[in-house]
């Protein structure tokens, strides 16, 4: 069954400090994807990133990158610089390719970035 | 850049009273769903929609839900008895491939049920 675990339940930064958001997922299939959403305090879920399971090239963009290692089941998201504006919930989510069309998320991260 | 959009963006309801929650997906996607995130936890998978049917849905949507594509734009998630329980943010969303693609989620609808 599909699981992913966020560990972190708050984290709390100032401003310019690096965070890493920690994700591990479990799946028993050999082709799953994995994602990143942002949910501001205005609510709305926001698509970050998305990551096959056969592509375990690291990806940057801007200050984001994502670290995806299948040897540990980690997909984590870090944040360059942060600034006030990364202040929000990060959800990590899974689906896989047999069957199932949904996605499973993890219970979220919120991120408080302090001036 | 196209979205999700969903209306009402809020709904007070009393117990007991059916409500409908609307939704008009992104045009050239074929797979909806709709998730619901109680305040303050996760977000929760309640149904998955392709071709014209229900391809997939949780313990949660229970016979009280029912959905709906009643023409070529529209997406809708019916509660027939609202509960109290059922409180929550309700979240559209479609993706073009299903889950080998991004969802795209609409701006949500919080229902309020007292």
């Amino acid at each position: 069954a599909q699981k992913v675990t966020q560990a972190q339940t708050e984290i709390s930064v100032v401003e310019k400090e690096d965070v890493t958001l920690d994700c591990v997922y479990e799946t028993r299939d050999t082709t799953y994807y994995l994602f990143w959403y942002k949910q501001p305090p205005s609510g709305e879920l926001v698509f970050l990133i998305r990551r096959n399971s056969f592509d375990e090239q690291n990806e940057i963009s801007g200050r984001y990158s994502w670290n995806f290692q299948k040897s540990t089941s980690s997909f984590n998201f870090t944040i360059t610089a942060s600034q006030v504006v990364d202040s929000a919930v990060y959800f990590c989510a899974l689906s896989e390719e047999g069957g199932s069309e949904k996605l499973v998320f993890g219970k979220g991260t919120k991120l408080t970035v302090n001036p | 850049e196209p979205e999700v959009t969903q209306t009402p963006s809020h709904q007070v309801t009393q117990m007991g009273q059916e409500v409908i929650l609307r939704c008009v997906p992104i045009s050239n996607h074929l797979y909806f769903y709709w998730y619901r995130q109680i305040l303050g936890q996760k977000v929760e998978f309640l149904v998955s929609f392709y071709n014209n049917e229900i391809s997939e849905k949780s313990e949660i949507f229970d016979d009280q839900f029912s959905v709906e594509r009643p023409d070529g734009s529209n997406f809708t998630l019916k509660i027939r008895s609202t509960k109290l329980e059922d409180s929550a943010m309700y979240f559209c969303a479609s993706s073009e491939n299903g889950g080998r693609t991004e969802a795209f989620f609409g701006q949500g609808t919080r229902l309020t049920v007292v």
